[in-house]
């Protein structure tokens, strides 16, 4: 199947700092992927969707100043979380869909990040 | 507004046994439903997809089934073992959601040896 991986896969950082998170579809080219949020003991959110080459779009709640997400190439996203703070540590987790249709979504492994 | 719904929350049974897991969705007007499985702080990988013109899909041990009509999908694991205890997560893609997933909250499986 497809692989999708994440880099880093752990991450420390001081509140008030910036982190950036990276996705990447590894053996095929993804014109989508999403960034899930999830936190202990519960079910994934969605936080956005990421097209290739233009403006990913945010749900409800999400902000959008403070998750930054590029999606430059067509296997690359990133997800930049800034001005860090405790309540940001989570578990973040991408995934790419797979065209053509039914449009399986392939997971990366996730990124834990804790914000001290 | 679609819903997922995942039956039991959690689930310990002894090794070798036969089990089920359920889900059941709201909007009979799905486009696929996806299985995953997820270890503790692990990502998710991608057990079955079940297309929603089809009944079901198998893969080893693992059987997916869909009723689209009752909103239903099972999972069906034969013959369990301790390497299967993990979170069983289904979800739904909508028609008209641009293909994005409505998951459930997941099904914590325990396999005892």
């Amino acid at each position: 199947g497809a692989v999708v991986s994440q880099h880093p896969s752990r991450v420390i950082c001081k509140s008030g700092t910036s982190v950036k998170i990276e996705c990447r579809s590894l053996d095929f080219q993804a014109t989508t992927m999403f960034w899930y949020r999830q936190f202990p003991k519960q079910s994934l959110m969605l936080m956005a969707t990421s097209n290739e080459g233009s403006k990913a779009t945010y749900e409800q709640g999400v902000e959008k100043d403070k998750f930054l997400i590029n999606h430059a190439s067509l296997t690359l996203s990133t997800l930049t979380v800034t001005s860090a703070h405790p309540e940001d540590s989570s578990f973040y987790i991408c995934s790419a869909r797979v065209p053509p249709l039914p449009y399986e979504q392939y997971f990366g492994p996730g990124t834990r990040l804790t914000v001290t | 507004k679609q819903e997922v719904t995942q039956i039991p929350a959690a689930l310990s049974v002894p090794e070798g046994e036969n089990l089920v897991l359920n889900c059941s969705f709201t909007d009979s007007a799905i486009y696929n439903l996806q299985w995953f499985r997820q270890d503790p702080g692990k990502g998710l990988t991608s057990l079955l997809l079940i297309q929603s013109s089809q009944r079901e899909q198998t893969s080893g041990r693992l059987n997916a089934s869909l009723d689209k009509s009752s909103g239903r999908s099972t999972l069906y694991i034969a013959a369990s073992q301790p390497g299967d205890s993990a979170t069983y997560l289904c979800a739904a893609v909508l028609m008209d959601s641009n293909y994005q997933l409505i998951w459930g909250a997941g099904t914590k499986l325990i396999i005892k040896p």
